[in-house]
């Protein structure tokens, strides 16, 4: 079985803070991980994957993560932030082989003050 | 290109009743699925279908079920819905079950 944990389920920063947002997968096997983003009232959108070869990992709007197999990790960063990251983010994970059943983490809610 | 499309976008239901919510993607994709979204739970699977014809239970599967007769329909029915079934529906599909995910605008149930 697998699992993902999201830590933190809000996380404030200011205008052009560093973003960090946390994502620990349990996985048997090497898996596939990926950033959606949720704005209010939307369905969810990619921000950016992980499947094999390079562990940075660059999305859209800034964000990049890093795929640490030694720590089971995917977190992801911004350098700075901007009132429009304001949203929901969910980390999630596809096992390589079986069925390819996907699981998400409960989600970061991301404030950013002014 | 439409994408995804789910329907209808919101819906009060009376307990007891049978409500099928429908979703249909035009991207040929293989794999689609469809999840639950509740405050404080994030996203959970309810059923997933890798290929037309086939379909599969996840993590929350009771009370609901579904079918994949062709590539782009993916419906979802709640046979007798309960209070407890009001949540955020999403359809979404991708290319492969290793391939990231496209998702529709959601239906939001509430069944009193």
């Amino acid at each position: 079985a697998q699992s993902v944990t999201q830590l933190g389920s809000h996380v404030s920063v200011s205008e052009g803070a560093l973003v960090l947002l946390r994502c620990n997968y349990s996985s048997s096997v090497p898996p596939y991980l990926f950033w959606y983003v949720q704005y209010p009232n939307q369905g969810l959108q990619l921000l950016l994957k992980y499947t094999t070869g390079a562990t940075l990992v660059k999305g859209i709007n800034g964000f990049e993560a890093e795929f640490k197999k030694s720590e089971t990790s995917f977190h992801l960063t911004k350098p700075s932030a901007h009132m429009s990251d304001a949203a929901e983010y969910f980390c999630a994970v596809v096992r390589s082989g079986g069925s390819y059943i996907p699981t998400f983490g409960r989600g970061t809610s991301l404030i950013v003050h002014p | 290109i439409a994408g995804i499309t789910q329907a209808p976008t919101s819906q009060i239901l009376a307990a007891g009743r049978r409500m099928t919510l429908r979703c249909t993607q035009d991207m040929r994709h293989n794999a689609m699925y469809w999840y639950r979204q509740d405050l404080g739970l994030g996203l959970r699977l309810i059923h997933y279908s890798n290929t037309a014809g086939t379909t599969g239970k996840g993590e929350v599967p009771d009370g609901y079920s579904v079918s994949r007769a062709n590539t782009d329909d993916f419906p979802l029915t709640l046979a007798s819905a309960v209070p407890s079934q009001t949540s955020v529906y999403f359809c979404a599909s991708s290319v492969t079950g290793v391939n990231e995910q496209f998702f529709g605008p959601g239906t939001r149930l509430t069944v009193l």
